[in-house]
């Protein structure tokens, strides 16, 4: 079982719907990250985050602690938001190393216009 | 540029020959971690280095994987012996360990071996 479950697998919808992404991870952490991989491979860092909320334009994050869970949502969401969302657990856990993050397998999301 | 680099970016090679990448972190970066993820999986972690040094490698990494960091800067992966299992792409970061508890980490555009 991986330490980090993400959910959907993969999300299809309509431009300018809400989108949300969810993240539950089984292991301690020290920060949590979400990242967005567009094909051909290069990784982004959208968040890092280890309480509370942030904000970045139309991207949200959210994380509780407590309950070990985070969520990404998207406002108004565009076809270019197209892409694969991987959360991830960084620090303070088996198999990453000292920081070496502990991935999710990633929600592959499509925007339809 | 003055983001993490990565060389090349694809490469295909037939089985049981050697090959090695090259990624460049970010200048003042400390450390320096090697990911892999196969198709259709969330990256996996392989190693980090601190500067030189190299603190931690997964199980994942075979004795037929070594990586280097010989001066501190960039470091070079290299598999011998390739299999048709180690096609993935092979992602490098990089981050700056400073009084933080934990830094966040910046990701090169990755290096994607096929195997024939």
């Amino acid at each position: 079982k991986n330490e980090v479950e993400q959910s959907p697998q993969n999300l299809t919808a309509q431009e300018g719907e809400f989108i949300t992404i969810n993240c539950s991870y089984s292991v301690g952490i020290s920060a949590l990250h979400w990242l967005q991989q567009h094909p051909g491979g290069g990784i982004v860092s959208l968040f890092m985050l280890s309480s509370g909320k942030k904000k970045h334009g139309r991207l949200i994050a959210t994380i509780n602690i407590q309950e070990k869970h985070s969520s990404l949502h998207i406002t108004a969401s565009h076809p270019r938001d197209s892409a694969v969302y991987i959360c991830a657990a960084g620090g303070g856990h088996s198999g990453g190393g000292a920081d070496g993050l502990t991935f999710g397998k990633g929600t592959h999301l499509i925007i339809q216009p | 540029d003055t983001g993490v680099s990565q060389d090349p970016r694809h490469k295909i090679t037939k089985r049981g020959q050697n090959v090695t990448f090259r990624c460049d972190p970010i200048s003042e970066h400390n450390r320096l971690y090697w990911y892999r993820q196969t198709l259709g999986q969330g990256p996996e972690f392989l190693t980090y280095f601190q500067n030189e040094a190299q603190l931690e490698k997964s199980r994942l990494l075979s004795d037929r994987f070594s990586a280097e960091r010989p001066k501190g800067s960039f470091s070079t992966l290299e598999i011998q012996r390739t299999e048709q299992g180690d096609s993935a792409m092979y992602l490098c970061a990089s981050s700056l360990r400073g009084s933080s508890v934990y830094n966040e980490q910046f990701f090169g555009p990755g290096t994607r071996l096929t195997v024939l």
